[in-house]
Parts: structure tokens; C-alpha cells; sequence
């Protein structure tokens, strides 16, 4: 199994407060992912970040930040967490994006905003 | 707009047949295509992947055919087992390769 690690796996927060969610991965690969696991979207990439301090937006960014000061460390910040944000928070990672190169998730965090 | 779909949520399919999972893309600039595997309350795992050079990819009880003309892909497990019940996920990206699109999968069942 690929070395990556979700925290916290489970977190109930209020409407407006602000929520970080941590990914850890010890395999030293280069892309890491954030995604969004809803019933009937399938999986949603939010962010992507593709070295330290390099990052960009995915299809649903918009109420989301991340930051990437760390190869191993990749984090996603909810600025003001609102109920449409409650959802399976899954990371990915990635050591190229060459052709033939998966991606390994990690277990996922489920955020429940109320 | 859904650049990668899977129009069939759910598939039930008895033990030792064949169990085919369905997936078509819009994008004709992706070139490099995958099937994950989830069970519930884990995180996605990566099953198989097929390049646009190829047409057919196989790995043990589980092949990837890819029609390039028709932009759909298929999974196929043969023998199908209970322990492939899950929802599959197939994914696909482009030239650069920075991400990839996924449908919203489809729950497969099988039944013992």
C-alpha cells in the first residue's frame, strides 16, 4: 500500500467555521491530489499541487484553499465551511504524469458541516 | 459538463459469469485511461490502465478494451467473483497529465 495518510479520518464542524484537512505521504511523490467524493459526481478534483509551493485550481475549487510547503505535506483549508461542503475527502498522489503512472488515494476524511 | 461518464449506476452479475462495465468520454485529447476499484469506507485502488496506443489491456480475470473511434472503454472480469463487489470508477486524462477525470461509477453486485 502507498504511504499516505488522511487526518482527521472523520470531523463534524458548524456552518462558518474554518476545517484543514491534512494529507501525509511518505512515498516522496512529486503530485498530489484532493478530491470530492459526492453521490452521483463520481470524484471531484478540488486542487492539485505538482511540487512545493506549486499548486492549481481543479473543476470544483471555488470555497477551498490548499498549501503545499512540504513534498510530504499536503493541506486543504475549507475558509468558512458551509453544508455543501459535506462530503468524502479523499488525497491522491502521484510520482509522474507521464503516460502509464496511477494515482494511490488515501483512505478519505468525511466532513460533515452542520 | 461530465467529460467521463458511466451511465449505468449499478450491474448485478452471477458468480462466474461476466460482469462489463461501461465508460465513454467526450475529450479526444485523452490518451491514457483507468479503472479504480472502492470499497466502502476506503479509498479508491487502482485496478487496471490502458494507453490510447492500445486497444485491449489484461491483467489476470480483469481486460480494458478501448475504442478510440467510438470513445468508450470497458471493463470486463471473467470469472466474476463476491469479492468484486464494489464501485468501479473508471478515470481518464491528457497530454499533460496533470489530472484525471472520473465518471461516477457503477456499484457492481455479484451474487454467490
Amino acid at each position: 500500500d502507498a504511504g499516505i495518510t488522511q487526518s482527521p479520518r472523520h470531523k463534524v464542524t458548524e456552518t462558518g467555521t474554518p476545517v484543514t484537512l491534512r494529507c501525509h505521504q511518505t512515498e516522496n511523490h512529486r503530485y498530489m491530489y484532493w478530491y470530492r467524493q459526492d453521490p452521483g459526481h463520481g470524484l471531484r478534483l478540488i486542487h492539485y499541487s505538482y511540487g512545493v509551493k506549486d499548486t492549481d485550481k481543479g473543476e470544483v475549487s471555488d470555497g477551498y484553499s490548499v498549501s503545499r510547503s512540504k513534498t510530504e505535506d499536503f493541506l486543504l483549508t475549507l475558509e468558512s465551511a458551509t453544508s455543501s461542503q459535506t462530503s468524502v475527502y479523499f488525497c491522491a498522489i502521484r510520482a509522474a504524469v507521464t503516460v502509464a503512472s496511477e494515482a494511490f488515494f488515501g483512505q478519505g476524511t468525511r466532513l460533515t458541516v452542520v | 459538463d461530465q467529460q467521463v461518464k458511466q451511465n449505468s449506476p449499478s450491474l448485478s452479475v452471477q458468480e462466474g459469469r461476466i460482469s462489463i462495465l461501461n465508460c465513454d468520454y467526450t475529450n479526444s485529447m485523452f490518451d491514457y485511461f483507468l479503472w479504480y476499484k472502492k470499497y466502502p469506507a476506503e479509498g479508491p485502488t487502482f485496478l487496471i490502465s490502458i494507453s490510447s496506443i492500445k486497444d485491449k489491456n489484461e491483467d489476470g480475470r480483469f481486460t480494458v478494451f478501448l475504442n478510440k473511434s467510438a470513445k468508450h472503454l470497458s471493463l470486463h472480469i471473467v470469472p466474476s467473483q463476491p469479492g468484486d463487489s464494489a464501485v468501479y470508477f473508471c478515470a481518464a486524462s491528457g497530454p499533460t497529465g496533470n489530472q484525471f477525470y472520473f465518471g461516477t461509477g457503477t456499484s457492481l453486485t455479484v451474487i454467490p
